[in-house]
């Protein structure tokens, strides 16, 4: 498999639940990102990480723990989540850093209810 | 500081006819600018992006767009829409150099009708 996969595709939770989302990146990166994309609104960086450490944070409530324990894995914990956060999670991967040469997954659309 | 507005969020062609998207930005700084596609479902993909050279930039699936400066645009064009260039498209900004955070526009929706 190459480029960045995201499980699962669709994601149903119910604001006491904990969940997570997974990426995955065949590209030999060393940068990953979490993105969240909602309607009507520019797409939000939210996490950065680097060499496995994060290095961004984009002002990101605390009910969104971004984990990262190698450079071809990140992973997205979610808990007691609020109907507003219902988007689609984008994550992508990057060489050094370079936010504008990413590659982007397919990402995981959630709904929150 | 930098933005980026795209006119137009909703944009109806027929197959065949001229695609144009528009994107107007703002940089007190040199920019680079992208414009990316993203398919139903699918993630977001690079479509083109213009840094230094050359002011009309081509990419892929036939688009093209080109930088001008004085009218702080950088709108993409296709002569020829085709059915599977239905998508949602996003235009970016960056500062030119080592800073690399991409500034978003909202995305334009293209229909293309048979």
């Amino acid at each position: 498999e190459t480029g960045v996969t995201q499980t699962p595709r669709h994601l149903v939770m119910g604001m006491t639940n904990k969940k997570s989302l997974k990426c995955e990146q065949h590209l030999g990166h060393n940068a990953m990102y979490w993105y969240k994309q909602s309607a009507k609104k520019p797409l939000e960086l939210m996490f950065v990480y680097s060499l496995e450490e994060r290095v961004e944070n984009n002002s990101v409530p605390s009910r969104f723990s971004p984990e990262c324990p190698n450079s071809s894995h990140l992973f997205l914990h979610l808990h007691t989540l609020q109907p507003e956060d219902s988007a689609l999670y984008l994550c992508a991967s990057s060489q050094d850093r370079r936010e504008t040469e990413a590659f982007f997954g397919q990402g995981t659309r959630l709904t929150v209810v | 500081a930098q933005s980026v507005t795209q006119l137009g969020s909703h944009v109806s062609v027929s197959e065949g006819a001229l695609v144009l998207l528009r994107c107007n930005y703002s940089s007190s700084v040199p920019p680079y600018l992208f414009w990316y596609v993203q398919y139903p479902n699918q993630g977001l993909q690079l479509l083109l992006k213009y840094t230094t050279g050359a002011t009309l930039v081509k990419g892929i699936n036939g688009f093209e767009a080109e930088f001008k400066k004085s009218e702080t645009s950088f709108h993409l064009t296709k002569p020829s829409a085709h059915m599977s260039d239905a998508a949602e498209y996003f235009c970016a900004v960056s500062r030119a150099g080592n800073n690399r955070k991409l500034i978003w526009g909202l995305g334009t929706s293209l229909a293309v009708n048979p």
